[in-house]
């Protein structure tokens, strides 16, 4: 069972469209993140939702919204997609925010813009 | 300005030998790390962490050393094997108000060769 999943795994779009990256884990956790990974590399945290709460919001632009339905899923959805937009989007979740344990990541989703 | 600095963007080395990845930080703030291990097409794996008050941890073949003075850690791979092949991150946590924040950094590609 996959623990953190995220779909879809590969998204290629067109500059201007409004896209959605889905986000379950079924590991009970409290707490959940976006992370994107640009093309240098970088691994920076977007946002985190503690109980379906917004804890932190990384100067990330309003195109992007994060929703929680639920506990267990965090949904980033995308207005207006930007070129500098395309990178890999990593969902993670772990126990509660505030710890010091280990956050679980999904297997990420490669958005490219054209 | 980063933050958190993994200066080798790529390490080979042969079985059975010992890996060793360093990270160097710059803020005092951060009160542990972690590393993280990343396969192609995978999110990143949690592999261990360490308190700052600590200066060192081990599970299995991998230990964790943590230098505050210096602030630096590595990460020892003792004996490497061709599976440990994979990028590797080091990040660092903070507390910013009632939020903990972690940094990472660019990640070092770990090839062992057999």
């Amino acid at each position: 069972d996959t623990a953190v999943s995220q779909t879809p795994k590969y998204l290629v779009t067109q500059m201007g469209n409004d896209k959605s990256i889905k986000c379950e884990q079924n590991l009970g956790h409290d707490t959940m993140y976006w992370y994107k990974q640009d093309s240098k590399k970088f691994l920076k945290i977007m946002f985190s939702y503690n109980n379906k709460e917004l804890i932190i919001n990384e100067t990330v632009p309003n195109r992007f919204s994060p929703k929680s339905p639920d506990k267990a899923h965090l949904n980033l959805h995308i207005n207006s997609l930007e070129l500098g937009d395309s990178a890999v989007y990593f969902c993670a979740s772990s126990t509660r925010q505030g710890s010091n344990t280990e956050a679980f990541f999904g297997q990420g989703t490669r958005l490219t813009v054209v | 300005d980063q933050q958190v600095k993994q200066n080798s963007p790529s390490l080979s080395v042969q079985e059975g030998r010992i890996s060793i990845l360093n990270c160097d930080y710059t803020n005092s703030m951060f009160d542990y790390f972690l590393w993280y291990k990343k396969y192609p097409a995978e999110g990143p794996t949690f592999l261990i962490s360490i308190s700052s008050i600590k200066d060192k941890n081990e599970d299995g073949r991998f230990t964790v050393f943590l230098n505050k003075s210096a602030k630096h850690l590595s990460l020892h791979i003792v004996p490497s094997q061709p599976g440990d092949s994979a990028v590797y991150f080091c990040a660092a946590g903070y507390h910013a108000g009632n939020n903990r924040k972690l940094i990472w950094g660019l990640g070092t590609s770990l090839a062992v060769n057999p």
